[in-house]
Parts: C-alpha cells; structure tokens; sequence
C-alpha cells in the first residue's frame, strides 16, 4: 500500500524557518518525480515545487522561489522541504504529492504549517 | 503562468442528477490536465489525469473531455459521496497551476 506521512509542521514566528519532511513507503521511492502542494485554510490548491527521482530536475512556484528548497534521500525514502523566511502568507496545510506520469497519483495527510507571532 | 478558470463556483444539485464542471485554459494545454476532488479534512483524490482518463479504482461514472483549452468534468448520476470541492490541475508548462475550485453540494 502506497503511503506519504509528512511531518515536521508547526507554529512558526514570520522570518522563521521549517523543514517538512515526507516518509514514502509501498513503492520505488527513488522512480517516482515527486511535489509539495499547500493549501492555505479555506483556499484552493497551490502547487509549491517539484523534485524529479534523480533530483536533476527542480522547480518552484515563483511565491517561494529563493526561499524554500526541496530536497530527497532515496536511501531514505523520504522527501524535504526547507522552508526560510517564512512569512504569514505561508500559512497552510503542506501535501507532499507522488507524481505519476501526468499527475499526482498519491497524497499524504499533509501537515499544517502556521506562521504568526 | 497559465490560468485555469472554473465554473460554475457552486453546483447544486441532487443525488441521481448530471454533474458537468468546466474548466478553461488561458492558453491551449493539449490534454495535460487533471482533476481532483477533495472532501473536507482530507488530502485531494485524483479521479482524472490527461484529460480523460480514469485513475485507478475511479468509478465510470465520472468522466472526463476536451483538448485545447476548454475541459469538462461529468459526473453521469450524482452519489452521496460525490459531493466535495472538485480542481483541475495543468502540467502542461511551469508552474504547475490549479484551478479555484468548483463546490458541489446537496440541492
């Protein structure tokens, strides 16, 4: 069974910084492209970056460019995102993503990331 | 960046009735799009990827069209389940963008 167990959310002071973690399992974690996707409470869907399996392939929305980076350890099946300067507009809920050819085929729970003094 | 419009904002309708959720493309996207739904407290569910086809253990009747720029999302005869927020998603250029939602509920 494919699962995705994010962790390392919180409350967080705007400037601050996070790292999200994303434990795969039930699959070749190191075959699959994978994406962080967040949603801010009662909004829509924002996707915030990609990594491929090889991590030769990275992208960011521009609001997190410069300022979040996405990382993987395919010996340890497990997918990051470090995240600076946080500010109040980071505020949301984080789902790592497994991308499977033209879309994202499996989500974790996501984990809620709160930024406020 | 591409935007995707959907329409309606709400849809409601009754258990039994069509579904038809739109979604445009501000530029022409081939079939690079998917659809998700999502339920309260819960991560997305993919029901739809390149445009019309069904993921794995999505029910026939939901299904998907259009190429281009212009894309339908039908649901034949509407569950109880059925009712949530449905998104569409486009991967055809960076970045990744979604759509704003379309909220299905209970007429």
């Amino acid at each position: 069974e494919v699962q995705l167990v994010e962790s390392g959310g919180g409350l967080v002071q705007p400037g601050g910084s996070l790292r999200l973690s994303c434990a795969a399992s039930g699959f070749t974690f190191s075959s699959y492209s994978m994406n962080w996707v967040r949603q801010a409470p009662g909004r829509g869907l924002e996707w915030v970056s990609y990594i491929n399996s090889l991590s030769s392939n990275i992208h960011y929305a521009d609001s997190v460019k410069g300022r979040f980076t996405i990382s993987r350890d395919n010996a340890k099946n497990s997918l990051y995102l470090q995240m600076n300067s946080l500010r109040d507009e980071d505020t949301a809920v984080y789902y790592c993503a497994r991308r499977t050819g033209g879309a994202d085929d499996y989500w974790g729970q996501g984990t809620l990331v709160t930024v406020s003094s | 960046e591409i935007v995707l419009t959907q329409s309606p904002a709400t849809l409601s309708l009754s258990p039994g009735e069509r579904a038809t959720l739109s979604c445009r493309a501000s530029q022409s996207i081939s079939s690079y799009l998917a659809w998700y739904q999502q339920k309260p407290g819960q991560a997305p569910r993919l029901l739809i990827y390149d445009a019309s086809n069904r993921a794995t253990g999505i029910p026939a009747r939901f299904s998907g069209s259009g190429s281009g720029t212009d894309f339908t999302l039908t649901i034949s005869s509407l569950e109880p389940e059925d009712f949530a927020v449905y998104y569409c998603q486009q991967r055809s250029n960076w970045p990744l963008t979604f759509g704003q939602g379309t909220r299905l509920e209970i007429k």
